[in-house]
């Protein structure tokens, strides 16, 4: 499979709000609510943030919300805060039991 | 709580061997889905490999397909990566992961572990 497509880095100031893009193909995004998002810090492990497309997990704020529409997903942080700067990963179930993961893209808080 | 430690990385040739372990508490693992993720230097997240409860079935990434074997011990709470015919390209940070089947996610990672290949 095919690596799924996203910015290499979106910025924004503290307080806006900034979407990450996700771009697959009918045969991972496009098929299966099954798209996750991960966060990850410089040298840590990544950290899972929203699962089956706009679900989160108990104690990841409600700035993170997520989206999807057709072969794209979408990740959105509402009020932004200096905290929120990171790498984030989109991951989309692929079928047969593979997954695909985005290049990933560099959140900068300004 | 949960908690996966991997060991096993290193240095390695092209063309030789290591077997990456990962330690999992705080969970009962023999419920779980397990899997390896890797980083390359500067790249991004790279989904390897899986493995269900009971081992009966495993999947790989073409990457990885006929070179790397994954198992699991579920007596020792563990499971493993067999890394054989290693190449430049496999030098990564590997992570093992718990997977959430229902939702195709990986709820739980752990640190990782650096894999270098290199003559």
């Amino acid at each position: 499979q095919s690596a799924l497509t996203q910015p290499a880095s979106v910025s924004g100031s503290p307080g806006q709000s900034i979407t990450i893009s996700c771009t697959g193909s009918s045969s991972d995004v496009g098929t299966y609510d099954l798209v996750s998002w991960y966060q990850q810090s410089p040298g840590k492990a990544p950290k899972l943030m929203i699962f089956e497309v706009n679900k989160r997990p108990s104690g990841v704020s409600n700035r993170f919300s997520g989206s999807k529409s057709a072969n794209t997903a979408s990740l959105t942080i509402s009020g932004l805060q200096a905290e929120d700067e990171s790498d984030y990963y989109c991951c989309s179930y692929a079928g047969s039991d593979n997954w695909v993961f985005g290049g990933g893209t560099k959140v900068t808080v300004l | 709580q949960v908690q996966l430690v991997e060991s096993g990385g290193g240095l390695v040739k092209p063309g030789g061997s290591l077997r990456l372990s990962c330690a999992a508490s705080g969970f009962i693992f023999s419920d779980f889905y397990m899997a390896w993720i890797r980083q390359a230097p500067g790249k991004g997240l790279e989904w390897i490999s899986y493995i269900t409860p009971t081992s009966s079935h495993t999947n790989y990434a073409d990457s990885v397909e006929g070179r790397f074997t994954i198992s699991r011990d579920n007596g020792k709470n563990s499971f493993y990566l067999q890394m054989n015919s290693l190449r430049g390209e496999d030098t990564a940070v590997y992570y093992c992961a718990r997977v959430d089947v229902t939702r195709a996610s990986f709820d739980y990672w752990g640190q990782g572990i650096l894999v270098s290949v290199s003559s």
